[in-house]
């Protein structure tokens, strides 16, 4: 049972445009929201996070928005760069975990086309 | 600054073999823990600690055992290596919770073999 879901397997973007990456979750408990980034043969590299409280974080061209009535957020880069181009994983944890476990989704790979 | 290392990068072992993954943080975080990513897959907790002298199981435990006698290290064991124990293992570590906007930091993995 796949808590973290992320559907879209791979996104192709212009350099310059935004960059939309989606994630559904199904644990109405998750009570905060992490997006990373990996590059390859490298780990993952935390990005942005939201707590379940609120609707929009936002740092520089990364903005996070978490809609808790659909169970879904959304990662936006605004304008994406090549060097945007990785794996992005959506993760979850839950309430009075200590950080806890994160569950994480499969990853969507981007790639910004210069 | 280190951040967090993982020894080795790269094994390739025979079925049946056991060996022991070493995991080091020099950030002095409470926390670490050891995750596997296989193909097409998200990264899926093993076991964590939340302190020296603590461990607890995740997700995917079976067939693997850690140990936090120090602060800083963390390791991994595989006592009977198994061809489905194939994956890259990631070493993280976090000061604290969520809470306090304390995020993991990542190894950059090893990549096990197991033939």
């Amino acid at each position: 049972d796949q808590q973290v879901k992320q559907n879209s397997p791979s996104l192709s973007v212009q350099e310059g445009r935004i960059s939309i990456l989606n994630c559904d979750y199904t644990n109405s408990m998750f009570d905060y929201f992490l997006w990373y980034k990996k590059y390859p043969a490298e780990g993952p590299t935390f990005l942005i996070s939201i707590s379940s409280i609120k609707d929009k974080n936002e740092d520089g061209r990364f903005t996070v928005f978490l809609n808790k009535s659909a169970k879904h957020l959304s990662l936006h880069i605004v304008p994406s760069q090549p060097g945007d181009s990785a794996v992005y994983f959506c993760a979850a944890t839950l309430p009075n975990s200590g950080n806890t476990p994160l569950v994480f989704g499969k990853g969507t790979r981007l790639s910004v086309i210069a | 600054n280190a951040g967090v290392t993982q020894t080795p990068k790269f094994r390739v072992l025979k079925t049946g073999q056991s060996m022991t993954l070493l995991c080091a943080q020099d950030m002095n975080h409470e926390y670490m823990y050891w995750y596997r990513q296989d193909p097409g897959m998200g990264l899926r907790l093993i076991h964590y600690s939340v302190g020296e002298g603590t461990t607890a199981k995740g997700e995917v435990p079976d067939g693997y055992n850690v140990s936090r006698l120090k602060k800083q290290n963390f390791l991994l064991g595989l006592e009977s290596a198994a061809p489905s124990q194939t994956s890259v293992y990631f070493c993280a570590s976090s000061r604290g919770t969520l809470a306090s906007n304390q995020p993991q930091h990542f190894g950059d993995g090893t990549r096990l073999s197991i033939l």
